[in-house]
């Protein structure tokens, strides 16, 4: 079993759906977690980050992490068509020399 | 702002021949980062360097090797190289090692090897 569990998708949405990514994972350690967006033929960019337990807002962008339940979220708010793109997830332990680990990625379609 | 830079942006290899992926960032980060991107296997980390003059071994560093350059660069090359690495190669660099410190990418080399 992966540390971090994600549906890979495709998921397709009509523009101005709510959106909901998820990822599962195994370590109760994972402490920071991390949405990164990558479009076609770039590299990822961070679009949100949270510690520990939360929500966490940013615009039409919203990132929950459930501890208990071992499961994050990234909400998107009336998606646009700019927000088709592939959703990798990441997270990491605390302390020094903890690498992230990632998500396989979520690809999304917002169709106008 | 250039953030992370990475060349060639393509790159079209030969079985065995060699070739070195050039990074570059200039946000005077400590630690940098190599991974390679296939679908269905996602990010998987090759080497990583925490801090100039140091590297070591990620995920999948067979076949590959790393030179740290100095703190703005960090070098991936491909002594004999193989179409299983055929692959996506991003270049990443962050503040430290470490969950709090989250990393930045480069926008790829898109390798092919025959």
């Amino acid at each position: 079993q992966k540390e971090v569990e994600q549906d890979p998708g495709p998921l397709s949405v009509p523009e101005g759906a709510i959106v909901s990514l998820n990822c599962t994972y195994s370590n109760s350690a994972f402490q920071y977690f991390m949405w990164y967006r990558q479009y076609s033929r770039k590299g990822p960019e961070l679009l949100m980050y949270t510690y520990s337990s939360g929500n966490k807002e940013d615009g039409r962008f919203t990132a929950q992490v459930d501890k208990s339940s071992k499961y994050i979220s990234l909400f998107i708010r009336d998606s646009q068509p700019s927000d088709s793109a592939t959703y990798l997830c990441a997270m990491s332990a605390a302390g020094n020399n903890r690498k992230l680990i990632w998500g396989l990625g979520t690809s999304l379609a917002v169709n106008p | 702002n250039a953030g992370v830079t990475q060349t060639p942006k393509f790159q079209v290899l030969k079985t065995g021949q060699s070739m070195t992926l050039q990074c570059a960032q200039d946000m005077n980060h400590n630690s940098m980062y190599w991974y390679r991107q296939d679908p269905g296997m996602g990010l998987r980390l090759i080497y990583y360097s925490a801090s100039e003059g140091t590297t070591d071994k990620g995920e999948v560093p067979n076949g590959y090797n790393v030179s740290r350059l100095n703190k703005r660069e960090f070098s991936l090359r491909l002594e004999s190289a193989a179409p299983s690495q055929t692959s996506v190669y991003f270049c990443a660099s962050s503040g430290r090692v470490g969950g709090n410190q989250p990393q930045h990418f480069g926008d790829g080399t898109r390798l092919s090897i025959l």
